[in-house]
């Protein structure tokens, strides 16, 4: 059980468009879930943690209005990178838990490369 | 200074060894400790919770000490299978619950 996709698992796309990524928990109802991102060598970075139904919270330094995040429904996160840019380009890591867990379950992540 | 730091390695070791991680955090508030495992392009997994009493998972022992802020973690008779790259992580207060933090690895490689 606790089962957490992501789609797409890679994706390349020019700079200046939009890329969206799904979060989905597959066998459980996610209350919150957590968007990460990872540069090559460095360890994953929250970016923002979400609840259902609630605007999501920013880390420090996240640009919220360029990195948006909707979490309309308790099996459902998507993360939308808007004028995408090289340096975006990362791996992007998905967490969800339920009210019933203390644990994080992982996405097997998304990696986007900007041309 | 990183919130959570550990020595990089890479740790080369051959099959069999005994190799020891180590790993301290700032943030004296951190409730929860873990040792992840993160294999290459993919996500992290946990491995083990860490207690203050020390908690044993077959090869794999993991140590907290709360007054050094240091965390532990030893792996006996390494397999080709262990290599991968060993994440400490704790975690911080929330908004939503407690939010993880992650070190930033190491790399541990087991050779034949």
């Amino acid at each position: 059980g606790a089962v957490v996709s992501q789609h797409p698992s890679w994706v390349i796309c020019k700079s200046g468009t939009s890329v969206k990524i799904e979060c989905r928990s597959l066998d459980f109802q996610a209350t919150t879930m957590f968007w990460y991102r990872q540069f090559p060598k460095q360890s994953l970075m929250l970016m923002a943690t979400s609840n259902e139904g609630s605007k999501a919270t920013y880390e420090q330094g996240v640009e919220k209005d360029k990195f948006l995040i909707n979490h309309a429904s308790l099996t459902l996160s998507t993360l939308t990178v808007t004028s995408a840019h090289p340096e975006d380009s990362s791996f992007y890591i998905c967490s969800a838990r339920g009210d019933w867990a203390y644990e994080q379950y992982f996405g097997p992540g998304t990696r986007l490369t900007v041309t | 200074r990183k919130e959570v730091e550990q020595d990089p390695g890479p740790f080369n070791v051959p099959e069999g060894a005994t190799v020891a991680f180590n790993c301290t955090y700032s943030n004296s508030a951190s409730q929860s400790f873990f040792w992840y495992r993160q294999d290459c392009r993919k996500e992290p997994k946990l491995l083990m919770s860490v207690y203050s009493s020390g908690n044993e998972d077959g090869r794999f022992t993991a140590q907290l000490n709360r007054a050094s802020q240091y965390i532990s973690l030893l792996i006996r008779d390494s397999k080709l299978s262990d290599s991968a790259t060993y994440l400490c992580v704790v975690t911080r207060a929330g908004e939503y619950g407690n939010k993880l933090v992650f070190g930033a690895g190491t790399i541990l490689r087991v050779k034949s």
